[in-house]
């Protein structure tokens, strides 16, 4: 079962930053934070992971917060190809196979 | 970012047929690599972990004889749905993971939709 919960759809306006929030309560010590997102009929994209520190790259920002029981993904300028399903996930660093296991995720609708 | 690489993209088979989908890293080495479906309007759901050079794992309620995975090589795997029906039409998608910086990220394929008829 997937340890995240996300609200199922938002709305944002073009050229607005998109934040769109994770909670994951019960995530562990060594349990990374991953966002992924699906463009409609397509594969999903890796969009950005983080530990506990926040982290940005060319496509978003990840905020942990201390506790490190819900984050928030911000796409800072949203486009109209943001457009897509986006999924937090979980997942231990260490051991097994690693799987990634995929809730509902939060369908982000950019709007002109 | 890594490329993952399915083929065919799209096929239509006949009721009682089997269909074999690849799955390639292109650009790494996978020793594992996993097979998702997703029905329309809803997620991802694992099917199987395809380990290379040994037997696939597959999540419960999966029936490995009708999805037979095999992973001969570090770059390599495929998923045969075999004697497909109307109910195996679906989206299938795989991942491999490439090690790298401070994590390890698990790249997907384009997809494969798969009609039966």
């Amino acid at each position: 079962d997937a340890k995240t919960t996300q609200p199922t759809s938002m709305d944002c306006a073009e050229g607005r930053a998109a934040n769109l929030p994770c909670n994951h309560s019960t995530i562990s010590g060594n349990e990374y934070v991953y966002w992924y997102r699906q463009i409609h009929s397509q594969g999903p994209q890796y969009i950005i992971h983080g530990l506990k520190n926040n982290e940005t790259n060319e496509m978003a920002s990840l905020i942990i917060t201390e506790d490190r029981k819900s984050s928030t993904l911000i796409l800072p300028h949203a486009t109209l190809r943001d457009t897509a399903v986006y999924y937090c996930i979980v997942r231990d660093q260490g051991g097994g196979a690693q799987k990634l296991v995929f809730g509902q995720g939060t369908r982000l609708t950019i709007n002109p | 970012g890594a490329v993952v690489s399915q083929h065919p993209s799209r096929v239509i088979c006949k009721s009682g047929t089997s269909v074999k989908i690849e799955c390639r890293s292109l650009d790494f080495q996978a020793t594992t690599m996993f097979w998702y479906r997703q029905f329309p309007k809803q997620s991802l759901m694992l099917m199987a972990t395809s380990n290379e050079g040994s037997k696939a794992t597959y999540e419960q309620g999966v029936e490995k004889d009708k999805f037979l995975i095999n992973h001969a090589s570090l770059t390599l795997s495929t998923l045969t749905v075999t004697s497909a029906h109307p109910e195996d039409s679906s989206f299938y998608i795989c991942s491999a993971r490439s090690l790298g910086g401070s994590g390890t990220e698990a790249f997907f394929g384009q997809g494969t939709r798969l009609t039966v008829v």
